[in-house]
């Protein structure tokens, strides 16, 4: 079993609908768990980060974690094309400062 | 804040040659990342160093692999010899506190 994972995807919506994103993840004592986007060809950049249950909000940008089903998601509010990307979801695990990445999803968002 | 620096951008090589990646982090932040991504495994953490120290080198493939940091403000990734396997994306990504983790714009590495 991986110990972040994710649908390959591609997940394919149209725009200004809601793109929605899951996450599980293998090591119970996680606390920390963020969301990268990657461009075609870029690095990873930070959206979000969430680390208790429950939801967090950042402009169209919701988190959503619950750790009792070690289940992290993340919602994209009226998608633009500009929100074509992969995303990654990462965790930080019991070991300590170690980023572990999920293979990623990739969203196409069509005009 | 350049942000995290890293070079070369790109570089082709030779199987069984020596390849050398580097990397400048932010000033002040005391983790150094070194992670390999591939369509077929993503992003694997190689090593990470904490205050110029090596902490956890598990994610390094083999010997042919090895990590540096002789300062705060410098790290290098080297593989000696290179094999066509180890064509990947290599990021270097530092971090301080806040667990915000700043990637570089990484190396792309095609060996032939």
């Amino acid at each position: 079993q991986k110990e972040v994972e994710q649908n390959s995807g591609p997940l394919s919506v149209p725009e200004g609908a809601i793109a929605s994103l899951n996450c599980t993840y293998s090591d119970r004592g996680s606390q920390s768990f963020f969301w990268y986007r990657q461009y075609s060809g870029k690095s990873p950049e930070l959206i979000m980060s969430i680390y208790s249950n429950g939801d967090k909000e950042d402009g169209r940008f919701t988190a959503q974690l619950n750790k009792a089903s070690q289940y992290v998601s993340l919602l994209i509010r009226d998608s633009q094309p500009s929100d074509s990307a992969t995303y990654l979801c990462a965790v930080i695990g019991t070991a300590g400062n170690k980023l572990t990445f999920g293979g990623g999803t990739r969203v196409l968002v069509k005009p | 804040d350049a942000g995290v620096i890293q070079s070369p951008r790109h570089e082709v090589t030779e199987m069984g040659q020596e390849v050398t990646l580097r990397c400048k982090p932010i000033s002040g932040h005391d983790y150094l990342f070194w992670y390999r991504q591939t369509m077929m495994r993503g992003l694997e953490l190689l090593i990470y160093f904490n205050n110029n120290v090596p902490i956890d080198d598990s994610g390094m493939p083999e010997d042919r692999f090895s990590a540096k940091m002789p300062n705060a403000s410098f790290s290098t990734l080297k593989i000696q010899p290179s094999e066509p396997r180890d064509s990947a994306v290599y990021f270097c990504a530092s971090r301080h506190g806040q667990l915000r983790y700043t990637f570089g714009s990484g190396t792309r590495l095609t060996v032939v």
